[in-house]
């Protein structure tokens, strides 16, 4: 089957470095997206990795191990607007059609001054 | 501004009622999809439209219809829901269904059933 796992809970301070990890496990995968959703709105796409490394876009990156079933996102120079929840979602190839996602049930991020 | 729109945004509705959830994109996509969102688990994919084509429906209760009449209106017709289906609906639309095309979002419609 398919599983997501990403921590539910971090806190991190402005100004600081922090890395939201996520791990899966499916059968035909291809590609990771990172998505962003702050408290009564809509998520919004971040990055998408489907190639094994990191993708660097301004203050966030995200990697993508392939052989390891895992991914982070790095968020740096936080500041408070990035309080929000970060979802990780993988295209798997066998659940159904490749339109489908599978969504992990995002982490929440504190960020403190 | 994501470029998908959604109302309403709040909806309070009887179990015996009927109403309907509608989502305008303004995106040019030829993909249209039906989540919801419930604390504590993730986002669960309803339905998926491909150029005004329902191409998935995942196992939903009857008592939730889909509608897509042009590519860019989207409709979720609701009656004699039931008080779990109290959530967040989100619509989201996108150039493809597959590959590195990613999903817009709707604001979502909170559904409370009563």
């Amino acid at each position: 089957g398919q599983n997501i796992d990403q921590p539910t809970e971090m806190t991190a301070t402005e100004g600081a470095i922090v890395q939201i990890n996520c791990t899966y496990q499916t059968s035909g995968f291809n590609g990771l997206f990172w998505y962003q959703q702050h408290a009564g709105e809509a998520p919004t796409f971040l990055s998408y990795n489907v190639l094994d490394g990191l993708e660097e876009k301004g203050r966030f990156s995200s990697f993508l191990s392939r052989s390891k079933g895992y991914s982070y996102l790095l968020l740096k120079e936080l500041q408070m607007k990035d309080s929000a929840s970060y979802l990780c979602a993988v295209r798997d190839l066998n659940a159904g059609n490749n339109r489908k996602l599978i969504w992990g049930l995002g982490t929440s991020l504190a960020v403190n001054p | 501004e994501t470029g998908v729109t959604q109302t309403p945004r709040h909806l309070v509705m009887g179990m015996t009622n009927k109403k309907s959830l509608k989502c305008e994109q303004h995106l040019g996509h030829n993909a249209m999809y039906w989540y919801k969102q419930s604390a504590k688990k993730p986002l669960e994919l309803m339905f998926v439209y491909s150029l005004e084509e329902r191409v998935e429906n995942n196992s939903v209760p009857s008592r939730f219809s889909p509608e897509c009449p042009n590519s860019s209106h989207l409709f979720l017709h609701l009656h004699t829901l039931q008080p779990e289906d109290s959530a967040l609906y989100l619509c989201a639309s996108s150039q493809g269904q597959a590959g590195s095309y990613e999903q817009y979002f709707g604001p979502g419609t909170r559904l409370t059933v009563t």
